[in-house]
């Protein structure tokens, strides 16, 4: 149990371009789901948390016009790169928790994005 | 949430324990001790918790000080799948849920 599905894995995609990665947790409900960049050799650096049926909250120095999230619903969340630049090449990954107590949070697989 | 400080790198030889140390001395009552681990090109991956007793599960032990202060994540007999970046995260209990990620081991397993 506790999967967190994310898709695409990897996208390659022009500058100026908008590229949208989703995130679904597959057997749970997450009324809360957190967004991940992680760029080479470095830790993961939490860009957002996303709400169910309300707005993101988004980290000190995040772009929330250029990373727009959307968490329509209890099963998914949607980060889009908007107008997407070179310096936003990176891994971008989400998170969910079904039940903090007992499993602690499941992450997706994980996606790069390469813009050329 | 409170930091915590982690080796850079640490080796071990396959089929052997590895314990990986991590220091948490600002520790509050009520923060989790949370581990999880990194495989390459891979989102992380939950390994286990605790709060003030050991814990146990199938993948590794967690062995915390009676301090609090510092914690020891054991994989009893290390495998080449182990090889991965070990992150320790506190976690207060009662506080905002996101995780922030400190900079991890990165564990070489040797054949």
């Amino acid at each position: 149990g506790a999967v967190v599905s994310q898709h695409p894995s990897r996208v390659i995609c022009k500058s100026g371009t908008s590229v949208k990665i989703e995130c679904r947790s597959l057997d749970f409900q997450a009324t809360t789901m957190f967004w991940y960049r992680q760029f080479p050799k470095q830790s993961l650096m939490l860009m957002a948390t996303s709400n169910e049926g309300s707005k993101a909250t988004y980290e000190q120095g995040v772009e929330k016009d250029k990373f727009l999230i959307n968490h329509a619903s209890l099963t998914l969340s949607t980060l889009t790169v908007t107008s997407a630049h070179p310096e936003d090449s990176s891994f971008y990954i989400c998170s969910a928790s079904q039940d903090l107590t007992l499993r602690g949070y499941t992450f997706g697989s994980g996606t790069r994005l390469t813009v050329v | 949430d409170a930091k915590t400080t982690q080796p850079n790198s640490m080796e071990s030889n396959e089929e052997e324990p590895v314990h990986l140390p991590c220091n948490h001395s600002t520790i509050s009552g009520t923060d989790y001790i949370h581990w999880y681990r990194q495989l390459p090109s891979q989102g992380p991956e939950y390994v286990i918790h605790g709060l003030t007793s050991n814990v146990n599960n199938r993948m590794a032990s967690l062995a915390i000080a009676e301090d609090r202060k510092s914690s020891t994540l054991i994989l009893h007999r290390a495998t080449l799948r182990d090889a991965a970046v070990y992150y320790c995260i506190l976690r207060d209990r009662f506080g905002n849920e996101k995780l922030t990620f400190g900079t991890g081991t990165r564990l070489t397993i040797i054949p």
